[in-house]
Formats: structure tokens, C-alpha cells, sequence
């Protein structure tokens, strides 16, 4: 069956550093893969999309980079701050049409002064 | 930037009534609304496919007939749990995929918290 796993539950680091959110998926083949940030009792955010031909994508002081041949995608924040502490997504579009979102697990980013 | 709006963002209700969710595209047409559903410390799990003008399409194990969907229009979409109990309290979340925009492109509402006595 299709399985998207996000590393941790929970990564705690130290505001200013890089922060690295790992997405694993099986049994997929996706045309796209996203990354949300989700706050507490709020819907999800986009913040990026990256297509199977892309290798790396960049926005501002995100980063995300994806390798079909590992089934895996990262995400980085660079110079962490407070602010960015939050719950992020990653959520894998293709199959089952291109629209169907299938959203992973979550990492809760706790980013500390 | 386009927005989507829930209307309400928390409702509470007694076992057995049923509710009714709004999810609305406020600056854009969307063809396509999806319902996600999220229990606490969980992902988003799609519950179904709606397109304007057809039957909403259920994901695997989605009671259609306890979660009626409608999309009446290119900016409206509800969701109704019907005969809700206790375990239907959880978030929901609706998004809606421009019309004219790409086929990845989706938009998130606020959510809705579903609390079921």
C-alpha cells in the first residue's frame, strides 16, 4: 500500500541554524510533491511544489530538494527562527489524478531562541 | 491571493443531529473542492472528490450517504455529517482547485472543529 513517512514527529533546534524535514514515500509514483506548514487548529499552508524533473527548488530561505530514485524529498529551512516553528507537510499529487493530494504524517518544527 | 473560507470554524452538537459545513472560494471559480478530514496528531485524510454540477466522488471507507456532499456553484461546496455521534469529532478541512489555474494548484480553508457530544 502507499506510504508517505516524515522522519520525526518532533525536531527541536536552535533558532538560526538549518532545520532538515526528511519525506520517504512507497509504493508511489508522484508527478508532483508539495510542502505545507500547518499552525495549530488552522488548515494548511502551500509553501512549495516540485515536479519528478526537478532536483531542487528554492524560496527565500526554504529549500526543497527531490530524489525519485531514493523516494525522497527534504526540506530546509535556513536561519531558523521562532516564527517558523510550526507543523509541516509533505503531501505527494499524481497519482489517482493530479489534483488528489496524499499528505504525509508531519514533522512538528520547534524552532528555539 | 486566493482565498477559501469555512463557515463556521467550530461547531458543537448533540448525538443524532446533523451539521452542515461551508466551504467557499471567495476570489476564484473552482471546479474542484476536496473535504480532508484530520483527528488530532494525525495527517489530512481526503474524504472526497467533489466537482460543480456532479456526484462527489468517496474515498475507501467514506459513508457517502453519512457525509453528503454538494457543490451547487463554482465557489460553494457543504459538507453535511448527518446523524453525527461522538466519533465524528474531528477537524475539518476543506481546499478548492482553481478553475483556470494548474491541476496541482489547491487552496486550503481554515478548517472546521467538529465536536459532537
Amino acid at each position: 500500500s502507499q506510504k508517505i513517512e516524515q522522519n520525526s514527529e518532533a525536531l527541536n533546534i536552535q533558532e538560526g541554524k538549518t532545520a532538515t524535514l526528511t519525506c520517504n514515500y512507497t509504493n508511489y509514483s508522484p508527478a508532483y510533491l508539495q510542502w505545507y506548514r500547518q499552525d495549530p487548529g488552522r488548515g494548511p499552508v502551500f509553501l512549495l511544489l516540485i515536479r519528478e524533473n526537478e532536483k531542487e527548488k528554492r524560496k527565500e530561505r526554504l529549500k526543497v530538494t527531490f530524489d525519485t530514485t531514493l523516494k525522497q524529498s527534504l526540506f530546509h529551512i535556513t536561519a531558523s527562527q521562532p516564527a517558523d516553528s510550526a507543523t509541516y507537510l509533505c503531501a505527494l499529487l499524481g497519482e489517482g489524478g493530479y489534483q488528489k493530494v496524499t499528505f504525509g504524517t508531519g514533522t512538528k518544527l520547534q524552532v528555539i531562541p | 491571493g486566493a482565498v477559501v473560507s469555512q463557515h463556521p470554524s467550530w461547531v458543537i452538537c448533540k448525538s443524532g443531529t446533523s451539521v452542515k459545513i461551508e466551504c467557499r472560494s471567495l476570489d476564484f471559480q473552482a471546479t474542484t473542492m476536496f473535504w480532508y478530514r484530520q483527528f488530532p496528531k494525525q495527517s489530512l485524510m481526503l474524504m472526497a472528490t467533489s466537482n460543480e454540477g456532479s456526484k462527489a466522488t468517496y474515498e475507501q471507507g467514506v459513508e457517502k450517504d453519512k457525509f453528503l456532499i454538494n457543490h451547487a456553484s463554482l465557489t460553494l461546496s457543504t459538507l453535511t455529517v448527518t446523524s453525527a455521534h461522538p466519533e465524528d469529532s474531528s477537524f475539518y478541512i476543506c481546499s478548492a482547485s482553481p478553475a483556470s489555474g494548474a491541476q496541482e494548484t489547491q487552496y486550503f480553508g481554515p478548517g472546521t472543529r467538529l465536536l459532537v457530544l
